[in-house]
């Protein structure tokens, strides 16, 4: 299996610019994460999806940010406008939810960096 | 707020010796632990878990103990190895929710010298 994927590896913007981060879960995979990591607060969860419906978005730090899942095999990361701040490594995850506990399986990452 | 707390940023350790990671939480509703393994530029991997009804689960080199009185869990890694140098990540959830969803500490950077 190619594991999670998430494109762009680097991404480099202006502030006030919109910035689109994308995931491929694991085909299979009926839950999907979006997590920030930064040096403060460590792995953030911003929302979660369960079979491309929105469950949790209660992590997004602000109406600046939004998330969709059209299909069970994409979802995107969305910040409009985007600030300094929000610089980071912005993970994406994906796992079984049928059962006992599946351990959540990470993409490589974005780093995301506003100047 | 934090639920999951990694003290400790960093932690430096001989090759052959043990290494000891600590993790501490405060929401007493966490059933399920997990330790996440994360090198530069990679995402992280699941390393080891342990449910609440046991108080140690072993896998290899790598065990996790709980006590949950103390809301505290520790991974051990005997012996240590270059190769585990890395950053590791403590995470809990509830699981008898079925929300899958995991609440992760800031991690501790393990460096092994050889």
């Amino acid at each position: 299996d190619a594991g999670v994927i998430q494109s762009p590896r680097h991404e480099v913007t202006e502030m006030g610019q919109e910035v689109t981060l994308r995931c491929k879960p694991i085909s299979g995979h009926d839950y999907l994460f979006w997590y920030r990591q930064t040096m403060m607060r460590g792995l953030e969860l911003l929302i979660y999806f369960n079979n491309n419906v929105p469950i949790d978005d209660s992590g997004m730090p602000e109406d600046r940010f939004s998330a969709k899942m059209p299909n069970a095999s994409f979802s995107t990361l969305k910040i409009q406008p985007s600030e300094p701040r929000d610089s980071a490594v912005y993970f994406c995850a994906s796992s079984r939810g049928e059962g006992t506990y599946s351990p959540l399986h990470f993409g490589n990452g974005t780093r995301l960096t506003v100047t | 707020d934090q639920q999951v707390k990694q003290n400790s940023p960093s932690l430096s350790v001989q090759e052959g010796r043990i290494s000891i990671l600590n993790c501490d939480y405060t929401n007493s509703m966490f059933d399920y632990f997990l330790w996440y393994k994360k090198y530069p530029a990679e995402g992280p991997t699941f390393l080891i878990s342990i449910s609440s009804i046991k108080d140690k689960n072993e896998d290899g080199r790598f065990t996790v103990f709980l006590n949950k009185s103390a809301k505290h869990l520790s991974l051990h890694i005997v012996p240590s190895q270059p190769g585990d140098s890395a950053v590791y990540f403590c995470a809990a959830t509830v699981d008898q929710t079925g929300a899958n969803n995991l609440f992760f500490g800031t991690g501790t950077r393990l460096t092994v010298i050889p």
